[in-house]
């Protein structure tokens, strides 16, 4: 199974909209609605803040929305503050007894 | 509140084995399963398998099939992983998560991690 094709890294600056997309295949993301998003600061454990393709657990801002169109699901952050600084990775099932495949991973910087 | 405390860092030689522990608490262990998965330096994170802690069933991913081991003593709420014939491309943090959600398929509370350290 390979890693979901996320871009290496975005950039926007405060108050300003990113999107980051998450490529896969008809056995993964396209083919099932479990995806997840994770942010993830250097040196701390990942954090949950999309599951099921575009829901929020209660504790995450609704800066953070996402969507999934085919083999690519996408974040974005609205709203860009310091604090997202991140890298940022999807997760998708995949079936077959793989629970998880994630991306490759996205660098947030804010400018 | 919940929480995933992990075993310490570890030095390994090539083709040795590694036994990670993961001590779940603040919910019942039973309920919910247990992801690992690993980041190496530089590197994303990857996905390694899933326990259920009431049954002892596992799933581990294609890249560690043969290799990997999860077990669970549900005594002490505690998971394990064992990783064998470790090779330098081995060396990186691994992380339990319990498993959440539709089909306990996502990581809603991680542990701190555990920096496995392969080298001669």
């Amino acid at each position: 199974q390979s890693a979901l094709t996320q871009p290496r890294s975005v950039s926007g600056s405060p108050g300003q909209s990113v999107t980051i997309s998450c490529t896969g295949t008809s056995s993964d993301v396209g083919g099932y609605n479990y995806v997840s998003w994770y942010q993830h600061l250097p040196g701390q454990d990942p954090k949950l803040i999309i599951y099921d393709v575009n829901k929020r657990p209660s504790r995450v801002p609704d800066r953070f929305s996402a969507s999934k169109s085919g083999n690519t699901a996408s974040l974005t952050i609205s709203g860009l503050q310091a604090e997202d600084e991140a890298d940022y990775y999807c997760c998708s099932y995949a079936g077959g007894g793989t629970y998880g495949v994630f991306g490759t991973g996205t660098q947030v910087t804010v400018l | 509140q919940v929480q995933l405390v992990q075993s310490g860092a570890e030095v390994k030689k090539p083709g040795a084995s590694v036994k990670v522990s993961c001590k779940a608490s603040g919910y019942i262990f039973t309920n919910y399963c247990m992801h690992w998965v690993r980041q190496a330096p530089g590197q994303g994170l990857e996905w390694m398998g899933i326990i259920y802690p009431s049954s002892g069933d596992t799933s581990y991913a294609q890249n560690f099939q043969g290799r990997v081991s999860m077990t669970r003593d549900t005594s002490t709420n505690t998971v394990y992983m064992d990783l064998s014939s470790l090779r330098s491309e081995d060396t990186a943090v691994y992380f339990c998560a319990r498993g959440w959600g539709s089909g306990f398929y996502y990581m809603d509370v991680w542990g701190k991690g555990t920096t496995v350290t392969v080298s001669s």
